[in-house]
C-alpha cells in the first residue's frame, strides 16, 4: 500500500494560470515533505519544503501547503509557464527515509 | 560544479550477469542513497549510507549491494541481475543525513535486463 499518494497522473494548465498539484500521505510519523520537479533524461531536482511545524511555505511563484489533520499538501504554481512543464514528484520523510509519490505531469500549454 | 554522477547513463544485460553502476558525490556529503523509479510507483530507496562504512536496507533491498569505502562513491551492484531489475535508477546524496534535508540526484542510470 502506497504511503504517498498523487492521485492525478497527470494535469494540464494553460500558461499564466495556477497549477495545483496534490498528495496525500498515510503515515503520521511523517515529519518532512518536499516535492522535486523532473524533466526527461534528468534526475528530480529540489523544488520546495515544508516542515510538519508549518501549514505554508513560498518560493517565488511556488507556494506548498500543508493540511496535517487531512494528511494532504499541495503545490502551487503561480503564475504557470511553459518551463514548469515536468514530472512533479511529492516525497514524505522521517528520520533517515523518504518515501515518494508516483509522480504528476504537468502541461503547461502556452 | 555540484554534482551526483552515475555510470553508466544506459545499460543492456543479460539475466545472471554481474554489473556495477558506480555514483560519485563532489560535494563532500554525508548522506547518499539508490532509488529505482518505475512507472505508477514513484521513487522507491534501495541502500542509504549515512556515512563512511555505514550502510543501510531501504524498501527495496532485495538482489541489491552497496558499499561505502569512501566518502564521494556509493556504488550499487547487481550480483545475479534478473529481468524484475530492470528499472530507472538514481543515485542521490544530501550534506548530513537524509533528515529534512533535499537531496542531489544523479541524472539516472536506465538497466535493462534481459
Amino acid at each position: 500500500d502506497q504511503q504517498v499518494k498523487q492521485n492525478s497522473p497527470s494535469l494540464s494548465v494553460q500558461e499564466g494560470r495556477i497549477s495545483i498539484l496534490n498528495c496525500d500521505y498515510t503515515n503520521s510519523m511523517f515529519d518532512y515533505f518536499l516535492w522535486y520537479k523532473k524533466y526527461p533524461a534528468e534526475g528530480p531536482t529540489f523544488l520546495i519544503s515544508i516542515s510538519s511545524i508549518k501549514d505554508k511555505n513560498e518560493d517565488g511563484r511556488f507556494t506548498v501547503f500543508l493540511n496535517k489533520s487531512a494528511k494532504h499538501l499541495s503545490l502551487h504554481i503561480v503564475p504557470s509557464q511553459p518551463g514548469d512543464s515536468a514530472v512533479y514528484f511529492c516525497a514524505a520523510g522521517y528520520g533517515q527515509n523518504f518515501v515518494f509519490g508516483p509522480g504528476t505531469r504537468l502541461s503547461v500549454l502556452p | 560544479e555540484a554534482q551526483v554522477t552515475q555510470n553508466p547513463r544506459y545499460l543492456i544485460t543479460v539475466t545472471g550477469k554481474k554489473l556495477t553502476v558506480t555514483c560519485s558525490q563532489n560535494m563532500n556529503h554525508e548522506y547518499m542513497s539508490w532509488y529505482r523509479q518505475d512507472p505508477g510507483l514513484g521513487l522507491r530507496q534501495i541502500y542509504y549510507s549515512m556515512n563512511v562504512e555505514v550502510t543501510d536496507k531501504g524498501d527495496v533491498p532485495e538482489g541489491y549491494k552497496v558499499s561505502r569505502k569512501e566518502k564521494r562513491n556509493f556504488p550499487l551492484i547487481l550480483e545475479s541481475p534478473s529481468p524484475n531489475q530492470t528499472s530507472l535508477y538514481f543515485c542521490a546524496s544530501s550534506p548530513k543525513g537524509a533528515f529534512n534535508q533535499p537531496q542531489h540526484f544523479g541524472d539516472g542510470t536506465r538497466l535493462s535486463i534481459l
